[in-house]
């Protein structure tokens, strides 16, 4: 399709276990965002990637929490140890050089048990 | 200091009817962008409208429009003609220019239409 997908839609895990969450942006897109969004704290900003970098880490709740992206597209959220409080939905965006608009795609909700 | 504040948690209108949705803002950024999306049960966050801090014109889409007040640091969404399939949350957003651009978003407000 032509938006950003997210995978899996739904992700339930065990406290301690590690989880991946893949974001496939707009074909062409160059900048990706990671967000969280959860009762508490509402929609939080994670980390951004220009390309393959990423110049801002400063949202990453913890160093359980680590990003990459590859070949300019396919970005993958990792958290280690999950714990309960890592519950929320994790949505993903990602913008062109020719708009400022981010584009979100569906989210993956985290349970943690 | 919230930099985006959405102080209707809740708001009804009647189908048909025009809603206004506040939105005030707080930057010292000179160079910014306003954006609304629209977030119904299902979860998808749907892009609606955006503004652009030198934008001399407020922003419409179809059915939306952006009452953009610079001075005051607002920028209102205004839906007209109110349809069933509105009601969802709605969340005001900020990009800041020198930040690393991504969005600041407020507490949201639910929306929901009455027939």
């Amino acid at each position: 399709g032509a938006g950003v997908s997210q995978s899996p839609s739904n992700k339930v895990t065990e406290k301690g276990k590690d989880v991946e969450l893949r974001c496939d942006p707009i074909s062409g897109h160059t900048a990706l965002y990671w967000y969280r969004q959860s009762l508490g704290q509402g929609l939080e900003f994670l980390i951004y990637f220009q390309g393959n970098s990423a110049p801002d880490k400063s949202g990453l709740p913890s160093d359980r929490f680590s990003a990459e992206r590859t070949g300019g597209s396919v970005s993958t959220l990792t958290i280690q140890r999950t714990q309960q409080e890592d519950s929320a939905v994790y949505l993903c965006a990602s913008t062109g050089r020719a708009t400022d608009t981010q584009y979100f795609g569906p989210g993956t909700r985290l349970t943690v048990l | 200091a919230q930099k985006i504040t959405q102080t209707q948690p809740g708001m009804f209108v009647q189908e048909k009817e025009a809603v206004t949705l506040d939105c005030t803002y707080d930057t010292s950024d000179p160079s910014y962008g306003l954006f609304w999306y629209k977030q119904p049960s299902s979860g998808e966050m749907i892009f609606l409208i955006y503004q652009g801090s030198y934008d001399q014109q407020n922003a419409t889409e179809g059915r939306y429009s952006l009452n953009f007040q610079k001075a005051r640091k607002s920028a209102n969404l205004v839906i007209s003609a109110s349809q069933l399939g509105d009601s969802a949350m709605y969340f005001c957003a900020m990009r800041e220019d020198r930040s690393a651009r991504q969005l600041t978003f407020g507490s949201g407000t639910q929306l929901t239409v009455l027939p």
